[in-house]
């Protein structure tokens, strides 16, 4: 079983300040984890994602995702908010290994730049 | 042009009236995703499919049905609908072999309303 727990529905920062969602897993396997965003009126696009390969993750537009093992947390962030980061932030986990499928959501988190 | 397409965007109907949803994918995937979102409760798994052969239930499949007519086409149907089934509904796909990580990709979304 695997499940996302997203800290804060709704979070807001200053134009400029550190972005920082949180995000905790639980999956009995090593994890694939993932970040989605959804601007308003469109579908998901991928921000970042964690195969194993490199525990500090880049994405795109300048955001980054750190995997802690040992925190079981793959927080994202971003140095300075930008007006056009207004978004909601989806954190998601996959089970690595043969006949994984599911792909499990958190709740997501609501990001607000203030000007 | 957009790998992931969904038809209707927006559709309002009435209880107790047959809806289709249809998704259509140029990526090439096996595997098809119906979900749900909800506000304040992420994106939740409707039904799925491996292939044309293959379609399994998600977390949440009482009162829809699905039909994979081919590769590149998987369809939701909602047999009677009712108001609690308004919702945003995303198609996805992805695409798996050894050390994907089931990335999937999203299409815009349909919003239902049922009145």
């Amino acid at each position: 079983a695997q499940s996302v727990t997203q800290l804060g529905s709704h979070v807001s920062v200053s134009e400029g300040a550190l972005v920082l969602l949180r995000c905790n897993y639980s999956s009995s396997v090593p994890p694939y984890l993932f970040w989605y965003v959804q601007y308003p009126n469109q579908g998901l696009q991928l921000l970042l994602k964690y195969t194993s390969a490199a525990t500090l993750v880049k994405g795109i537009n300048g955001f980054e995702a750190e995997f802690k093992k040992s925190e079981t947390s793959f927080h994202l962030t971003k140095p300075s908010a930008h007006m056009s980061d207004a978004a909601e932030y989806f954190c998601a986990v996959s089970a690595s290994g043969a006949g994984s499928y599911q792909l499990t959501f958190g709740k997501g988190t609501k990001l607000s730049v203030i000007p | 042009d957009a790998d992931v397409t969904q038809t209707p965007r927006n559709r309002i109907t009435k209880t107790g009236k047959r809806i289709m949803l249809e998704c259509s994918q140029t990526k090439g995937h096996d595997r098809m995703y119906w979900y749900r979102q909800d506000p304040g409760l992420g994106l939740r798994l409707i039904y799925y499919s491996f292939d044309v052969k293959d379609i399994n239930k998600g977390e949440i499949s009482d009162g829809y049905s699905v039909s994979r007519q081919a590769q590149a086409k998987f369809s939701l149907s909602l047999e009677s609908a009712i108001p609690n089934q308004t919702a945003l509904y995303f198609c996805a796909t992805s695409d798996w072999g050894a050390g994907d990580s089931n990335e999937q990709f999203f299409g815009p979304g349909t919003r239902l309303t049922v009145l």
